[in-house]
């Protein structure tokens, strides 16, 4: 069984299309994350929920929108895409959203904007 | 401004030695470090992490040291295999933060036979 899986994997589309990637994990986990990878291979954090409430939003335009029905999902959904939003986006959870706890990542979306 | 940086891109070693891979660090404010390793194709991997209250943890052939002075962390692997052939991201992260990570943009690692 996938601990943290998110669908689709490889998401190819036009610019100015709207989008949505699903993650949801099996770990009954209370916090789950969304990171991008640039081309740059930087992962960096764009936002966090616990228990299905926001708790981590960094500076990321509000083309895109987190969303979690449950604890056990967070789906992250995007606006108007941009060529830059290519990228390899990274679904994540862990226990409880402690600096000490283990986060673990999902197998990655890797959307291409043409 | 990059606050976890990884100044080897790559890094190759032969079958049975040592691996070495680096990561520095800015912000005084991070007190936990950790290590991820990932494949292609793949989400990355905890590997090892270390708090800012040691200065070394070890978990078989891993090893992470920590020199808070340097702001500076390594992890050493001995021996190296070919299955340890992958992308190495060190991350750090910072008491009441939300458990946010920040990354160095990895080191990959090629152990040749």
């Amino acid at each position: 069984d996938t601990a943290v899986s998110q669908t689709p994997k490889y998401l190819v589309t036009q610019m100015g299309n709207d989008k949505s990637i699903k993650c949801e994990q099996n770990l009954g986990h209370d916090t789950m994350y969304w990171y991008k990878q640039d081309s740059k291979k930087f992962l960096k954090i764009m936002f966090s929920y616990n228990n299905k409430e926001l708790i981590i939003n960094e500076t990321v335009p509000n083309r895109f929108s987190p969303k979690s029905p449950d604890k056990a999902h967070l789906n992250l959904h995007i606006n108007s895409l941009e060529l830059g939003d290519s990228a390899v986006y990274f679904c994540a959870s862990s226990l409880a959203g402690t600096s000490t706890d283990t986060q673990y990542f999902g197998p990655g979306t890797r959307l291409t904007v043409l | 401004d990059q606050q976890v940086k990884q100044n080897s891109p790559s890094l190759s070693v032969q079958e049975g030695r040592i691996s070495i891979l680096n990561c520095d660090y800015t912000n005084s404010m991070f007190d936990y470090f950790l290590w991820y390793k990932k494949y292609p194709a793949e989400g990355p991997t905890f590997l090892i992490s270390i708090s800012s209250i040691k200065d070394k943890n070890e978990d078989g052939r891993f090893t992470v040291f920590l020199n808070k002075s340097a702001k500076h962390l390594s992890l050493h692997i001995v021996p190296s295999q070919p299955g340890d052939s992958a992308v190495y991201f060190c991350a750090a992260s910072e008491m009441g933060q939300g458990g946010k990570l920040i990354f160095g943009q990895g080191t990959e690692l090629s152990v040749k036979p």
